[in-house]
């Protein structure tokens, strides 16, 4: 079975502090794609990043980052010099390539304090 | 380009009362996908269509949920009667194609409440 566990319910930084979401997958799947979405309080998600099986350079996008290790089954996500416009719920997914089901995370919620 | 376009915004409707969203996806997007969302949790998946035939609806609570999406473009959602478990945001995706990696583009959502 797919599952993907973001074990940080909630979190609070202060802005300007670098802060990691943690995302840790389970599948049988040896090809599948690793997404993060950002939700704001309007309420729609928006795709930040997809990264696939076999792909583990790690990716940095601005002040975003990423960094997957298939070894630890791990796709971490890391905001460095955080912003307010950054609080919102983040969610780690997995889709696998035989079923076609993305499977998303409870998410994190980010709070950046100014 | 527009993005995929959910109404009503918000509903609030009291247990056994019916309801109905629609959902217009992103032109071109042959797949669409309405998801539940629990306060607190993530999305979970209810139907997937790719174009005008159901891929997956075994998730949806075929007793009181129905959707149907029949010219393959907009969609509607209709659950009869609501229960107070219904209570959620409820999600429409649409994505280009069928490739695996396509990322889902997600409309703004409409926030069930059910008294």
């Amino acid at each position: 079975a797919q599952k993907v566990t973001q074990a940080q319910t909630e979190i609070s930084v202060v802005e300007k502090e670098d802060v990691t979401l943690d995302c840790v997958y389970e599948t049988r799947d040896t090809t599948y794609y690793l997404f993060w979405y950002k939700q704001p309080p309007s309420g729609e998600l928006v795709f930040l990043i997809r990264r696939n099986s076999f792909d583990e350079q790690n990716e940095i996008s601005g002040r975003y980052s990423w960094n997957f290790q298939k070894s630890t089954s791990s796709f971490n996500f890391t905001i460095t010099a955080s912003q307010v416009v950054d609080s919102a719920v983040y969610f780690c997914a997995l889709i696998g390539i035989r079923d076609d089901k993305i499977i998303f995370g409870k998410g994190t919620r980010l709070h950046i304090l100014p | 380009e527009a993005g995929v376009a959910q109404s009503p915004r918000y509903k609030i409707i009291e247990k056994r009362q019916s309801v109905a969203f629609w959902c217009n996806p992103i032109s071109g997007h042959a797949t669409l996908y309405w998801y539940q969302q629990i306060l607190g949790q993530g999305p979970k998946l209810l139907i997937q269509f790719q174009n005008n035939g159901v891929v997956d609806d075994s998730q949806l609570p075929k007793d009181r949920f129905s959707a149907e999406r029949l010219k393959g473009v907009d969609s509607t959602l209709k659950i009869q009667p609501a229960k107070l478990e219904d209570s959620a945001v409820y999600l429409c995706a649409s994505r280009f194609g069928t490739a695996y990696n396509s990322p889902l583009h997600f409309g703004n959502g409409t926030r069930l409440t059910v008294t």
